[in-house]
């Protein structure tokens, strides 16, 4: 079946603009995950949603960052006003249950960020 | 949280055994040790889970001694395409959300011909 999808894959902004990344968990999953990886490091947790219930976003860097997963599955994170530190990896993961390193967790291939 | 350490990077050829250990000196009694793979380009992905002893699957083999407070991912026989970013991950395996996933900066393994 079909895997967790992003997109863009890769998206240029100039300070200052808005943009929108889009993802698509695997059909069925409760569970939905936003990480930042930075170049060479490991990811990291931005925000998570069970069902359209953000529970956790305690990982979002400012007040520019904002996610939703409205119905439950298509999850749109959203920056404002790109800052040039925002030039990172966007990778989303969705898992079956509730999450936690016992509720494996897949991973789609992240949208790259570059602010100019 | 039980803090991990690996060694930032290891080398090896083709066709060789790589044995990458990771340290969990503060691992709790309720945690595995989780192992994912990451790509160049793409998401990481989840390889092996393990509590105790050794747990072998299609991919890799974990070992973990007794005392637990160290585990070892096996990978048998690499090839070129298994160069990547190897993660070890502690943490409580019934709880839920984000709770002890944190990747770390992993080891990046490079296998050459």
């Amino acid at each position: 079946g079909a895997g967790v999808s992003q997109s863009p894959r890769y998206k240029v902004a100039k300070r200052g603009q808005d943009v929108a990344l889009r993802c698509d968990p695997i059909s069925g999953h409760v569970s939905l995950f936003w990480y930042q990886q930075a170049l060479g490091q490991g990811p990291e947790f931005l925000t998570y949603f069970q069902n359209e219930a953000q529970l956790d976003k305690s990982g979002l860097p400012s007040d520019r960052f904002f996610a939703e997963r409205p119905e439950g599955s298509v999850s749109t994170l959203k920056i404002q006003r790109t800052q040039q530190e925002d030039s990172a990896v966007y990778l989303c993961a969705s898992s079956l249950r509730r999450g936690g390193v016992g509720d494996t967790q897949y991973f789609g291939p992240g949208t790259r960020l570059t602010v100019l | 949280l039980a803090k991990t350490t690996q060694p930032i990077s290891m080398d090896s050829y083709e066709g060789q055994e790589v044995n990458i250990t990771c340290s969990h000196n503060n691992i709790a009694t309720n945690d595995y040790i989780t192992w994912y793979q990451q790509f160049p380009s793409q998401g990481p992905r989840f390889i092996i889970q393990g509590y105790k002893t050794k747990v072998t699957n299609e991919v890799a083999s974990l070992f973990i001694p007794a005392d637990r407070k160290s585990s070892t991912l096996s990978l048998p026989r690499v090839s070129l395409s298994d160069t990547a970013v190897y993660y070890c991950l502690v943490g409580d395996i019934s709880a839920g959300g984000n709770n002890d996933m944190r990747f770390g900066a992993g080891t990046r393994l490079t296998v050459k011909p």
